[in-house]
This record gives C-alpha cells, sequence and structure tokens, in this order.
C-alpha cells in the first residue's frame, strides 16, 4: 500500500521567510498531491494540489513542486506571515481498493514568528 | 465550493452508550464519503470508505461492528460508534469527494465518552 512519509515534522521560520515542507510516497500508482493546512480543532482546508501530468503549481504565496521519478513532492510558502501558522498535511491518492481515499504523511506544524 | 457539514460538532457520552454523527454534503451530490480519525497532535487515520447505497469498506483494525457507516443518500453518511468507551474519545471528521480527486472536509465531531 501506499506510504507517504513527511519532514519536518516541526517547522520555525520568521516572518517574511520561506517554508518548505517535503514530502515522498512510495506507490508509484498515485497521481493525485493535496497540500491540505489545519488549524487547531478545525477541519483541513485545501491549499493546493497537483496532478501527476505537471511538475509544479502555484497559487500566489504558494506553490507545489511534483517530481514523479523520484517520487517526492515539496509545499512552498513564499513570504510567510503569522496566519500561516498551522499543521500541513501531504497527501497522495490512489490507494489501491480504498476508493481514492487519501493517504496523509504526518503532518509538519509550522510557526512563523513575527 | 463544495461545502460538508458534519454533526454534532461535540458530543459527550457516558460508556457503553453509542452515538450518531452525521456527514452531510449541501451543495454537491458526493460520490464518496470517507471518515477519519484524529487523535491530539497526530495526522488523520483513515477509518472507511463510504459509497451511497453499498457496504462500507472498512481499513484494517476497524471494527465493522462497532463504528457502523450508513451512506442513505448523495448527499448523507452516518457512522454510529457503538457500545463507545473511553478510548473511542477522538476528533472523527468525513470528507465528501465530487470525483476521484477534491476532497472537501466536514469540520469535525469531538467524541468525549466518560
Amino acid at each position: 500500500g501506499e506510504n507517504v512519509e513527511q519532514h519536518p515534522s516541526t517547522l520555525s521560520v520568521q516572518e517574511g521567510d520561506s517554508a518548505v515542507i517535503k514530502c515522498t510516497y512510495s506507490d508509484s500508482a498515485s497521481n493525485y498531491f493535496p497540500w491540505y493546512k489545519q488549524e487547531l480543532g478545525k477541519r483541513p482546508q485545501l491549499i493546493i494540489d497537483i496532478r501527476s501530468n505537471v511538475g509544479e503549481k502555484k497559487d500566489q504565496r504558494i506553490a507545489v513542486t511534483l517530481n514523479k521519478t523520484a517520487k517526492h513532492f515539496s509545499l512552498h510558502i513564499t513570504e510567510t506571515q503569522p496566519e500561516d501558522s498551522a499543521v500541513y498535511f501531504c497527501a497522495a491518492e490512489p490507494r489501491a481498493n480504498s476508493g481514492y481515499a487519501l493517504n496523509f504523511g504526518k503532518g509538519t506544524s509550522l510557526l512563523v514568528t513575527p | 465550493g463544495a461545502v460538508v457539514s458534519q454533526h454534532p460538532s461535540r458530543v459527550i457520552c457516558k460508556s457503553g452508550t453509542s452515538v450518531k454523527i452525521e456527514c452531510r454534503s449541501l451543495d454537491f451530490q458526493a460520490t464518496t464519503m470517507f471518515w477519519y480519525r484524529q487523535f491530539p497532535k497526530q495526522s488523520l487515520m483513515l477509518m472507511a470508505t463510504s459509497n451511497e447505497g453499498s457496504k462500507a469498506t472498512y481499513e484494517q483494525g476497524v471494527e465493522k461492528d462497532k463504528f457502523l457507516i450508513n451512506h442513505a443518500s448523495l448527499t448523507l453518511s452516518t457512522l454510529t460508534v457503538t457500545s463507545a468507551h473511553p478510548e473511542d474519545s477522538s476528533f472523527y471528521i468525513c470528507s465528501a469527494t465530487l470525483d476521484r480527486y477534491e476532497q472537501y472536509f466536514g469540520p469535525g465531531t469531538r467524541l468525549t465518552v466518560t
């Protein structure tokens, strides 16, 4: 089955700096890679996603890169702001026999200090 | 955007009782709904995949007789925790998908079993 590894588990940056979170996956059949942001006690919110037919996608301060050969993908947040502080989860899909359920990484707790 | 609601948001019950959690897609018909459990400071763990009109597919280690899932319509799935025990206390989150890609999460239900 799919195994998604996420690093680092915690990340602290100063406001204005960039933050990078990396994930690797094991199932070469996976072709959809979303990133979710979850604030304490709230639902995960999709912030960006990428499909396997592209290598990079950008949305304002957020970008995701995908290397299918190496089976890793990364989230890049530029010009970080305190409100970016949250837990970020990467995920990969599909899981065999699970109706396209997502496999989540363990999460990265990002702290942006003013 | 797609909206998923969950009810109740918070429930406290006594050990041995059953609790029902509802997940609704408000503005779209969900082909598939998923149920996750999240312990504090941990990732989302998939419990089961639910398709309308068919039996849910449970992940390994999840007791189907304890966590009853009913998916009566394309907009409603319910999770019933039967004979709840303190170790069942957790944050339960559902998600719904339009297609095989984007998943939209409900706000979660905080279950506390005393």
